[in-house]
């Protein structure tokens, strides 16, 4: 399995770019790189996921550098409603459950 | 299309009874998961099934029994509930792999139980 690192928690202000970078040193040859996030009182909502390079959507950006061995969540002008904790998962999650959900990134949102 | 749903959302057990918790999905998927989250720890994998019929062990299955009757059903059972088991569980499915494409996890909203 591929271990995951990524900060406990970060703070951020209303209308800034937050960028939250996981670490996954020995990612394998098939594994995907999937972000969460979780709001209080709620389950795990899929926000993105990529392979290589960049990926975008309506929500975030995730960027992959080349040599995959970590990426970047990407969220665009925050607002409170984006305070929530954001996991990153990598593996390959066939039938067999391969992947691992670690304590995540706690983000704070500040007026 | 409701997704996935977990009842009951909140539950107050005494050490030693037993309950069952249930998830349905209505979006036709294979797989499903059980998960419990204790504060400031992410999810652990409790129970998997990869389709009607077939259970397996996740990483912590001590305590727990599941049951995949139905494809749209999964069941958790607590045979005789200890105060450790305290948590929030949260179920979760998931499609068949597209091609080469990676198919996300759908949880429910979880079910806050209490063993006092």
């Amino acid at each position: 399995l591929a271990k995951t690192t990524q900060p406990i928690s970060m703070d951020s202000y209303e209308g800034q770019e937050v960028n939250i970078t996981c670490s996954h040193n020995n990612i394998a040859t098939n594994d995907y790189i999937t972000w969460y996030q979780q709001f209080p009182s709620q389950g795990p909502r899929f926000i993105i996921q990529g392979y290589k390079t960049k990926v975008t959507n309506e929500v975030a950006s995730l960027f992959i550098p080349a040599d995959r061995k970590s990426s970047t969540l990407s969220l665009p002008r925050v607002s409170l409603s984006d305070t929530a904790v954001y996991y990153c998962l990598v593996g390959v999650t066939g039938g067999y459950q391969k992947v691992t959900f670690g304590t995540g990134t706690k983000l704070q949102v500040i007026p | 299309n409701a997704g996935v749903t977990q009842t009951p959302k909140f539950r107050v057990l005494k050490t030693g009874q037993s309950m069952t918790l249930l998830c349905a999905q209505d979006m036709n998927h294979e797989y499903m998961y059980w998960y419990r989250q204790d504060p400031g720890m992410g999810l652990r994998l409790i129970h998997y099934s990869v389709g009607e019929g077939t259970t397996a062990k996740g990483e912590v299955p001590d305590g727990y029994n599941v049951s995949r009757l139905k494809k749209q059903n999964f069941l958790l059972g607590l045979e005789s509930a200890a105060p450790s088991q305290t948590s929030v569980y949260f179920c979760a499915s998931r499609d068949t792999e597209k091609g080469r494409s990676n198919q996300p996890q759908h949880f429910g909203d979880g079910t806050r139980l209490s063993i006092l």
